[in-house]
């Protein structure tokens, strides 16, 4: 089974950096990917970490540790809108034909305040 | 231009109708996904294709049905629909020819409320 742990709730200024958490407990490991999700509107995807390390897009970093069973995403340069939610989703076990599916965590609602 | 459509956008029913919700891509993608979204629950999996011929129920397929009606067409529908199958629905296309990342796109959604 996967279990996917994010804060429900982040509060941060405009300008400043946030880190998101997440951790999971999965049955095999193929992948951590972030998407935002503005309030309505469909998940976009922002990163991708299947080795460990930090991977660096712009304003937006993503983090892996597959020994600890944990990521975080780093917004740096908040804007207000980025105001959103941010899923966490882990691919893991093998479901045939070269594919996996996809488990999403609850999310992480960032409110960027003046 | 939209790559993935999902028709309709907003829908109210009511318990014991039958609906159906259609999704359609020309992202060319070969993989289609349906997930339902709950408040705090996340994003569920409903059911999955990899390709025409080829159907797989996901974590909560009770009470759902799926069509692939062709590579860019996947339907789901809902029987005989109950108040708690009110939920934001949405469509995703991914691509097996993509590598190892195989990233997921999702489509607008579509926003079901059963009475």
């Amino acid at each position: 089974g996967q279990n996917i742990d994010q804060p429900t709730e982040m509060t941060a200024t405009e300008g400043a950096i946030v880190q998101i958490n997440c951790t999971y407990q999965t049955s095999g490991f193929n992948g951590l990917f972030w998407y935002q999700q503005h309030a309505g509107e469909a998940p976009t995807f922002l990163s991708y970490n299947v080795l460990d390390g930090l991977e660096e897009k712009g304003r937006f970093s993503s983090f892996l540790s597959r020994s600890k069973g944990y990521s975080y995403l780093l917004l740096k340069e908040l804007q207000m809108k980025d105001s959103a939610s941010y899923l966490c989703a882990v691919r893991g076990s093998y479901s045939g034909a070269g594919s996996y599916q996809l488990t999403f965590g609850k999310g992480t609602k960032l409110s960027v305040i003046p | 231009d939209a790559d993935v459509t999902q028709t309709p956008r907003n829908r109210i029913t009511k318990t014991g109708k039958r609906i159906m919700l259609e999704c359609s891509q020309t992202k060319g993608h070969d993989r289609m996904y349906w997930y339902r979204q709950d408040p705090g629950l996340g994003l569920r999996l409903i059911y999955y294709s990899f390709d025409v011929k080829d159907i797989n129920k996901g974590e909560i397929s009770d009470g759902y049905s799926v069509s692939r009606q062709a590579q860019a067409k996947f339907s789901l529908s809902l029987e005989s629909a109950i108040p708690n199958q009110t939920a934001l629905y949405f469509c995703a296309t991914s691509s097996s020819q993509s590598g190892s990342v195989q990233t997921q796109y999702f489509g607008p959604g579509t926003r079901l409320l059963v009475l």
